[in-house]
């Protein structure tokens, strides 16, 4: 069984760029979370679908990060514009519901200029 | 904060012997759970030990939870260098979303 795809795995962009990832979750399953990560530390949530709608976005920059979850299934994590605090790993997970366990990608490392 | 918070920050010890990392919470939780993170698998889950239990065992791994405490210990036995990685305490709340401490980065020296 594949496991959490996200892409792409490494972007480096110049501040004020927009980038955009992408995810898509194990089959099945219905929760998908974004999650951001500097280094030295742990992930931090930024937002949490359940199927198509967003139930958490509370620690979304929402000025500058948006996200969909188009028919439930793929996600796309955006930031416009880049900053160069937003230098970070970002993590895509997917559980079967919001009381399993999660499955993390290899997630993205952005790096902005 | 709702993070849980890890102890030691950093461990180190040979091969073979035990490695004990301990999480303390502050809020009340549903469960808790434990992940690793390396840089060749990622970060994978290994245990989820719910509010109403007290130990539960996976292969070499020995979690407890003392919830009067708000506490929680992962033991890793018999340790092998492919342990050496990064290890998160995560509190389950309500609405199972995952509140990660800093971690313990584990050594483990062959």
């Amino acid at each position: 069984e594949a496991g959490v795809v996200q892409s792409p795995r490494y972007k480096i962009i110049e501040k004020k760029q927009p980038v955009a990832f992408w995810c898509n979750p194990i089959s099945g399953h219905n929760t998908l979370y974004w999650y951001l990560q500097n280094l030295g530390q742990g992930p931090e949530l930024l937002i949490r679908y359940e199927n198509e709608e967003a139930v958490d976005d509370s620690q979304l920059p929402k000025d500058r990060f948006s996200a969909e979850r188009l028919k439930g299934v793929d996600s796309t994590l955006k930031i416009q514009p880049a900053e160069l605090g937003d230098s970070a790993v970002y993590l895509c997970a997917s559980s079967l519901t919001s009381s399993n366990e999660q499955f993390f990608g290899p997630g993205t490392r952005l790096t902005v200029l | 904060s709702q993070q849980g918070e890890e102890d030691p920050q950093a461990l180190s010890i040979q091969e073979g012997e035990n490695a004990t990392m301990n999480c303390s919470y502050k809020t009340s939780i549903n469960n808790l759970q434990w992940y690793r993170q390396n840089s060749g698998r990622g970060l994978v889950h290994l245990i989820l030990i719910r509010s109403n239990e007290r130990e539960k065992h996976s292969g070499r791994l020995r979690v407890t939870l003392d919830t009067s405490k708000k506490s929680s210990s992962l033991l890793i036995t018999a340790s092998r260098a492919a342990d050496t990685a990064s290890y998160f305490c995560v509190q389950g709340s309500g609405a199972n979303n995952l509140f990660f401490g800093t971690g313990t980065r584990l050594t483990v020296i062959p």
